[in-house]
This record gives structure tokens, sequence and C-alpha cells, in this order.
């Protein structure tokens, strides 16, 4: 596609339960970020892949929460046993490699845990 | 860490006032510095960005000055629109990944 797709673009689930999201970046585009946005709290970091290196998953923020790349192309965010507190949009970015490129994100996917 | 901190809003100005939202940052070595956009109900997307210091990356009018003395990167604009109304982030790149300031609302009134 020409941008970056996440999906679902809403997901409503009750607490306890597991979810997953799932972010197709650009084609071509070796370097992808995950990222949380709560009202009121800007975006927080999460996790990072880049290229073929361990990804760096210094954001994330309990070990309920994990992602994965395949193929070097699609992701997916992984939270288990979602609590109320992990309602938030998540948004994906994928860029080129380089400390200067733009990074083009997904529309997100808006979660909430009931 | 590296880290951004950037002022806090909302900022309310009126059509044609003149803007600044203030961006500093805390990075070893030499970050590459962004601005980013959210308009309402849009994703996010670059701005502008700047690479050095001394860079003044520019776009639709806004402008901001990479400074490595002070550390700041201050968004700019003389006259703004109400189509300018939107979250804007302050970024950088450096030892880590891509990461933001907290965002600034800004809503502009005609």
């Amino acid at each position: 596609g020409a941008g970056v797709s996440q999906s679902p673009s809403n997901k409503v689930t009750e607490k306890g339960k597991d979810v997953e999201l799932r972010c197709d970046p650009i084609s071509g585009h070796t370097a992808l970020y995950w990222y949380r946005q709560s009202l009121g709290q800007g975006l927080e970091f999460l996790i990072y892949f880049q290229g073929n290196s361990a990804p760096d998953k210094s954001g994330l923020p309990s070990d309920r929460f994990s992602a994965e790349r395949t193929g070097g192309s699609v992701s997916t965010l992984t939270i288990q046993r979602t609590q109320q507190e992990d309602s938030a949009v998540y948004l994906c970015a994928s860029s080129l490699l380089g400390p200067d490129t733009e990074a083009f994100f997904g529309q997100g996917t808006r979660l909430t845990v009931v | 860490g590296d880290s951004v901190t950037q002022m806090e809003g909302p900022v309310t100005l009126s059509e044609e006032a003149f803007l600044t939202i203030n961006c500093t940052y805390t990075a070893t070595g030499y970050p590459s510095l962004f601005w980013y956009v959210q308009y309402p109900g849009e994703g996010l997307q670059l701005l502008l960005k700047a690479t050095k210091a001394d860079d003044k990356g520019s776009n639709k009018g806004f402008e901001a000055t990479y400074r490595k003395e002070t550390t700041s990167f201050h968004l700019e604009k003389g006259s703004v629109q109400v189509s300018d109304s939107a979250v804007y982030f302050c970024a950088l790149i450096g030892n880590t990944p891509l990461v933001f300031g907290k965002g600034t609302r800004l809503s502009v009134i005609a």
C-alpha cells in the first residue's frame, strides 16, 4: 500500500483478555516503531525494530507487552491479560534507516479495555 | 537517555498572531531534530527537520533553528491561520530511537 496500515482501527476488549494489533509498514522501510498515545501523555515509545538487528524493547511497560516483526515487514504488538490502563491509541510508524529520515505513521488502533 | 521537553499547552491564538512553541532536548552526541504535527482526525506527519547545529528547518511558513548552545529547537510562525490548529510534537533521533515530547495543542480562532 501507499502508507502505513494498522488494523483493527478500533478494538474493545474485556479486562484480562489478550489482544493483537497489526502494522503493515511501507514497503522497503527497514525501521519500524510502536508508540502508545494516551490523553495528556504524548507519545510513549514502546519498541523499535531496525533491520535485522535485535529490537530495542526498552519502552515496553511490562512483560505483558511483546512485539514481533516477521520477515522484516509486518509487525504484531501483543498485549496479554489486558488492564484498563492499557486503553490508548497504539501507533505504528516506519522509515528508512538513518538518523534524519522521516517516519511515516499509521492512523493507529484505538484500544479500549472494559 | 535522550529526551525532549516542550511547552505545555493548550495554546490559543487569534488568526495572524505570532506563534512560538518551545522545545529543548537532552542528548549525547549530535541528534537530528524534528517537528511533527497531528491535525484533527489525521495521523502524525513530519512538519520540518534539522540535522546539525545552526540548520533551519522550514515548511508551510513554520521555522525552527537547531541551537546546540541552548539545546533548543523552538517552532515559530509569523502569522498563524485557523488551519494550523493541531497538536505539535518535538522529537529527536540520537543515541535512542525516535523520541517525542508530550505535544502542544494549538487552537487558532478567527
